[in-house]
């Protein structure tokens, strides 16, 4: 059964650090990952997907990266800004159709 | 203005009462799932329709029923028979459901059992 981790379940940083959120699965049998933003309240918005034939996708100052053969996949969040105060969920698509979740890394960043 | 809908944002429900949550798209797509979120716990997937007329359990099944009637709806009912149905419930929806596609997300409605 797919279990998907999320590390860490908080982080709290200053205006303009870089940081990395990580993601690990432990089936590498996946069709994709993707990476969601949650704000308090509110539904989920889609950042970047990573079909399983990818390496890495980028979007503006976000950076995910995959690695099937180890199980994990990162977000790189250049620059950070208050803005980007949210919970970011990563999320496995593999062969049943269905997402598996985890369960996300409350991120705040201070001005 | 394409996306989804959820209403009602809020819903209150008293012991022992059905009640339904709606959800609608209108990015003309096939597939659509419905999603259960808890503190701490992440989304578990509560059913999910790939065509019209077809839908199947997902995880957390047990206590809830839909129906897929329309290409753009999916409406989900809890019934009494959920034993712990307060939470926040999230629709979405694909372009297929293969698995290979982007999920969008609906603002959610936030249930609570008084």
């Amino acid at each position: 059964k797919q279990e998907v981790t999320q590390i860490p379940a908080a982080l709290s940083v200053p205006e303009g650090e870089n940081l990395v959120l990580n993601c690990s699965f432990t089936d590498s049998a996946i069709y994709n990952l993707q990476w969601f933003r949650q704000d308090p309240g509110k539904g989920l918005t889609s950042l970047l997907l990573i079909q399983s034939s990818q390496r890495e996708q980028t979007s503006g100052r976000l950076n995910a990266s995959l690695d099937k053969s180890s199980g994990r996949s990162t977000l790189y969040i250049a620059a950070s800004q208050p803005g980007d105060s949210a919970t970011y969920l990563c999320a496995v698509g593999g062969i049943t159709d269905k997402l598996i979740f985890g369960t996300g890394t409350r991120l705040q960043v201070f001005p | 203005d394409g996306g989804i809908t959820q209403s009602p944002k809020y819903l209150f429900r008293k012991e022992g009462q059905n009640v339904t949550l709606s959800c609608e798209q209108n990015l003309n797509h096939d597939a659509m799932y419905w999603y259960r979120q808890d503190p701490g716990q992440g989304l578990r997937l509560i059913y999910y329709s790939q065509i019209v007329n077809d839908f199947q359990k997902g995880d957390i099944a047990e206590g809830y029923s839909v129906s897929r009637e329309k290409k753009e709806s999916f409406p989900l009912t809890v019934t009494s028979a959920q034993k712990n149905p307060t939470a926040f419930y999230l629709c979405a929806s694909s372009m297929s459901g293969s698995g290979i596609d982007t999920q969008y997300f609906g603002p959610g409605t936030r249930l609570t059992v008084l």
